[in-house]
């Protein structure tokens, strides 16, 4: 099992442009999130997903959009990219155990820079 | 608005030494995860804590929670080098939306041989 990818790894923006982070997951998760991570600020919830075409704002979600269309997929898009969304954006996924947990797996990060 | 806190932040300590660090939440969780990121990588589940007086332990890493308390800590004992990361705490708390996890801002450690 590949766990939790994410494609790209890297990618530099200029402002003003747009793209689309893709998020995949092979462990049948229900539920997907997405990340930033900012020096100093831990991890930040951007947009959240609790099944296929279901998906919650986070802490944030100003500037992003997502959207699941299949459930092993979690797509975070940046419609009109501005400097502040210079980040690392990390992908989780989870899914309840039969002891309560909802431990969350993460993927390997995409590292994005706004010029 | 939920608020987890990390303390310290920074924390650089002397190899074979013991130390703490604390997790404080400002609600009402009973689930509480923690997780180690080496630099430039990902992050790794270290504790899962599922109750008040849970505790785990890996290792020189020992984990507990104290729901009443709303506070886990993370006891490092006898440190080593290949400790030197950075440690998040995250509670879990249920949304109109189903779960999910606030972390606190890490603490980054550093261990001198």
């Amino acid at each position: 099992n590949a766990g939790v990818t994410q494609t790209p790894k890297f990618r530099v923006l200029k402002t003003g442009q747009s793209m689309t982070l893709l998020c995949a997951q092979d462990m049948n998760h229900e539920y997907m999130y997405w990340y930033r991570q900012d020096p100093g600020m831990g991890l930040r919830l951007i947009h959240y997903s609790v099944g296929e075409g279901t998906t919650a704002k986070g802490e944030v979600p100003d500037g992003y959009n997502v959207s699941r269309l299949k459930k092993q997929n979690f797509l975070l898009g940046l419609e009109s990219a501005a400097p502040s969304q210079t980040s690392v954006y990390f992908c989780a996924s989870s899914q309840a155990t039969a002891g309560g947990s909802y431990e969350q797996y993460f993927g390997p990060g995409t590292r994005l820079t706004v010029t | 608005e939920l608020k987890v806190e990390q303390n310290p932040l920074f924390l650089s300590m002397q190899e074979g030494k013991n130390y703490t660090i604390y997790c404080n939440y400002s609600t009402t969780s009973d689930r509480l995860y923690w997780y180690r990121q080496d630099p430039g990588k990902s992050l790794e589940s270290l504790f899962v804590l599922l109750s008040n007086g849970a505790v785990k332990q890996e290792g020189r890493l020992m984990a507990s929670l104290d729901t009443k308390a709303r506070l886990s800590t993370l006891h490092i004992t006898a440190a080593v080098h290949d400790l030197s990361a950075t440690y998040f705490c995250a509670v879990d708390i249920w949304t109109e939306y189903g779960n999910k996890l606030v972390f606190g801002a890490g603490t980054i450690l550093r261990v001198k041989s």
